[in-house]
């Protein structure tokens, strides 16, 4: 099938932490990868992405790449901070042309100072 | 950046009643327009994809009569939930794309209206 996992949240961690957000995905072929990330009381934003196998996106010190050997995006940053706290999804381009997107659950991030 | 609004933010409704959801692009014109629905703890579920002048496209399961879609104009694309039932209380979603080719163009998400119906 067509689906995005990642791994379930909350995740807490404290400021200047090392963050992994687990996320896998199943498809024919190979579909655009995203990582989006939702502020409180904000619309998703989209965070990174790679559009094919072996591409690294990165923004904000986050980063993510494309291994279509374990279908894997995972998404790591280095050093967190507090600002960090929101709601990341991981996505997949859908099958049909108009571009709509598949998505994980949704993983939880609480930062403490 | 492209900013997507949705009004409104949250709304209240007794069972039977309908409530329309607005979703409009400020400063970009949109070609494509999507509604997602997110249920607690889980993904967001897309429903339809609406072009501007032309019928919404349904995902497998969602009622086009229950769920009426009009994106009449580039910039503003409308959900109505009719006779609305506490089943449909959830979160609302749309996000808005531009240019020629939507499968390869980003897309910009509204703030979502949670929906509650008693």
């Amino acid at each position: 099938g067509n689906s995005v996992t990642q791994m379930e949240g909350p995740v807490t961690l404290s400021e200047e932490a090392f963050l992994t957000i687990n996320c896998t995905y199943t498809a024919t072929g190979y579909p655009s990868l995203f990582w989006y990330v939702q502020y409180p009381g904000e619309g998703l934003q989209l965070l990174l992405k790679a559009t094919k196998a072996d591409d690294k996106g990165s923004n904000k010190g986050f980063e993510a790449t494309y291994r279509k050997e374990t279908t894997s995006f995972h998404l790591e940053k280095g050093s967190v901070q507090v600002s960090d706290s929101a709601v990341y999804f991981c996505a997949r381009r859908g099958v049909g042309s108009q571009g709509n997107l598949i998505f994980g659950k949704g993983t939880k991030l609480s930062v403490k100072p | 950046g492209a900013v997507v609004s949705q009004h409104p933010s949250r709304v209240i409704c007794k069972s039977g009643t309908s409530v329309k959801i607005e979703c409009r692009s400020l400063d970009f014109q949109a070609t494509t327009m999507f509604w997602y629905r997110q249920f607690p703890k889980k993904s967001l579920m897309l429903m339809a994809t609406s072009n501007e002048g032309s019928k919404a496209t349904y995902e497998q399961g969602v009622e086009k009569d229950k769920f009426l879609i009009n994106h009449a104009s580039l910039t503003l694309s409308t959900l109505t939930v009719t006779s609305a039932h506490p089943e449909d209380s959830s979160f609302y979603i749309c996000s808005a794309s531009y240019g020629h080719h939507s499968s390869y163009n980003e897309q910009f998400f509204g703030p979502g209206t949670r929906l509650t119906v008693l």
